[in-house]
C-alpha cells in the first residue's frame, strides 16, 4: 500500500524553539494531506488540512501562528510548531490521501514532541 | 455534525476469545467506514474499509458490516491474538475532493490480549 514517512519519529527541544516536523508521501503524489494531534488515551483531534500550492485551512481553536503548515509539492507538507512550550508536547500524526477513491487516508508512524 | 461513538475501553480478553468492539455514527450525508489500528509507539494502519451500505470489510480475520439501518460498523474477530494488543479507532469519511475527505474519529478503544 501506499507509504506516508515523518520525520523526526521522536524530537525533544528546549522552550522557546521552534521544531519542523516533515510528512512525505513516497510513492504517490497527495494533493491533501492532514495534520493531527494525538493527546494521551484520547483521540486524533484534527489541526489542518494542507493543500498543495494553497495556505492551509486550520480547525477551530488550533493556532494559525504557532502551528506553520507548508505543503509547497507534491510529496512533501511540513508542521512547523513555532516558540514551543511543554503544553505543545504530544504526538502528532499526518496523512495523506490518495487522489480518487473512497477518501482513504494512509498515515505517518508520527512524531513525539517533547518540550522541556 | 458528524461523530463518531464506539465503545469505552479498555478491553481486555484472553487469547482466543471473540472480539467485539461497537461503533455508531451520525453523519449528513453517506460516509465511508474505517476502522484504523494503533500499534504501542506506531502510527495508524487501516484495518478495514467499507463505503456504502451493507458492505463487509474485513481483513487480518477482522470484520466489519456496514448497517446503515442502525447507523453502525462494529468491529469483530473470531479469536483474538496477543499480537492483536493495539488501539482501535472507527472514523468515518464525507464528500469529495479536498477537506471534505477528512476523517472524523471516535476516541479509540484500547484492546489488551492475555496469553
Amino acid at each position: 500500500g501506499a507509504v506516508v514517512s515523518q520525520h523526526p519519529s521522536r524530537v525533544i527541544c528546549k522552550s522557546g524553539t521552534s521544531v519542523k516536523i516533515e510528512c512525505r508521501s513516497l510513492d504517490f503524489q497527495a494533493t491533501t494531506m492532514f495534520w493531527y494531534r494525538q493527546f494521551p488515551k484520547q483521540s486524533l483531534m484534527l489541526m489542518a488540512t494542507s493543500n498543495e500550492g494553497s495556505k492551509a485551512t486550520y480547525e477551530q481553536g488550533v493556532e494559525k501562528d504557532k502551528f506553520l503548515i507548508n505543503h509547497a509539492s507534491l510529496t512533501l507538507s511540513t508542521l512547523t510548531v513555532t516558540s514551543a512550550h511543554p503544553e505543545d508536547s504530544s504526538f502528532y500524526i499526518c496523512s495523506a490521501r490518495v487522489s480518487g477513491g473512497t477518501g482513504e487516508l494512509f498515515f505517518g508512524e508520527g512524531s513525539r514532541l517533547t518540550v522541556l | 455534525g458528524n461523530s463518531v461513538t464506539q465503545m469505552e475501553g479498555p478491553v481486555t480478553l484472553s487469547e482466543e476469545a471473540f472480539l467485539t468492539i461497537n461503533c455508531t455514527y451520525t453523519a449528513t450525508g453517506y460516509p465511508s467506514l474505517f476502522w484504523y489500528v494503533q500499534y504501542p509507539g506506531e502510527g495508524l494502519q487501516l484495518l478495514l474499509k467499507a463505503t456504502k451500505a451493507d458492505d463487509k470489510g474485513s481483513n487480518k480475520g477482522f470484520e466489519a458490516t456496514y448497517r446503515k439501518e442502525t447507523t453502525s460498523f462494529h468491529l469483530e474477530k473470531g479469536s483474538v491474538q496477543v499480537s492483536d494488543s493495539a488501539v482501535y479507532f472507527c472514523a468515518l469519511s464525507l464528500g469529495s475532493g479536498g477537506s471534505n475527505y477528512k476523517l472524523t474519529f471516535g476516541k479509540g478503544t484500547l484492546l489488551t490480549v492475555n496469553p
